[in-house]
């Protein structure tokens, strides 16, 4: 059964960038699968954030790419996202998740606060 | 990008009555495959969103027989058959027919 788990800081500064790391386990990141960032506002809806293929493709989300990068570690079996130039608004619980038929297997959840 | 619309934005329906939430595409979602790109998922409080359905139809694997999933194209339907009390939950609809994936705002499903 394939678990992941996000980890990194929980309060980030304005105009920093937010780093988070997803291990996965059960499961080999270098497969078929695609991999990806969502993340979840306070009071708000779920917003795909972008996602990676253990080759290192990318797909990201317009309203986002100027400011994120998701990367793979295959050596480590995890996938990463950077978030640059964070405000506010970048407040969320972020979710790393596996990209299926739909995504089929979620890490709990990590909430970022961005304040100074 | 293609905009997921969802309604209602909350339900309230009685203990054993049936529940039924829809999702509106701006686009098709079916692809020459015949396959609809489309997923529904349940979100508890604290909890992650949870797959229900992929393929606009076909339930993921332990999830219980009263959720069914049906449409085609841009308009599709998530039934609960007959409501428990553990269903109370915010439910999304979600493409991924394209990117960005995009999702549903929610619907709120309460007990009557």
């Amino acid at each position: 059964q394939v678990q992941l788990q996000e980890s990194g800081p929980g309060l980030v500064k304005p105009s920093g960038t937010l780093s988070l790391t997803c291990a996965v386990s059960g499961a080999s990141i270098s497969s078929t699968n695609w991999w990806s960032w969502v993340r979840r506002p306070p009071g708000k809806g779920l917003e795909w954030i972008g996602e990676i293929f253990h080759s290192g493709r990318t797909n990201y989300n317009p309203s986002l790419k100027t400011r994120v990068t998701i990367s793979v570690d295959k050596s480590k079996n995890q996938f990463s996202l950077n978030l640059s130039s964070v405000t506010a608004a970048d407040t969320a619980v972020y979710y790393c998740a596996r990209s299926a038929a739909g995504l089929d297997s979620w890490g709990q959840g990590t909430l970022v606060t961005v304040s100074s | 990008d293609i905009v997921m619309a969802q309604s209602p934005d909350t339900l309230a329906v009685s203990l054993g009555e049936r529940a039924t939430i829809y999702c509106k595409s701006s686009q098709s979602v079916l692809y020459s495959n015949n396959k609809n790109y489309l997923a529904w998922y349940q979100q508890k409080p604290g909890q992650p969103p949870k797959l229900l359905i992929y393929w606009a139809s076909t339930r993921e694997s332990g999830v219980p027989d009263r959720f069914s999933g049906s449409g085609s194209g841009t308009d599709f339907t998530l039934t609960i058959s007959s409501l428990q009390a553990e269903d109370v939950a915010v439910y999304y609809c979600q493409q991924y027919y394209n990117t960005p994936y995009t999702f549903g705002q929610g619907t709120n499903l309460e007990i009557k």
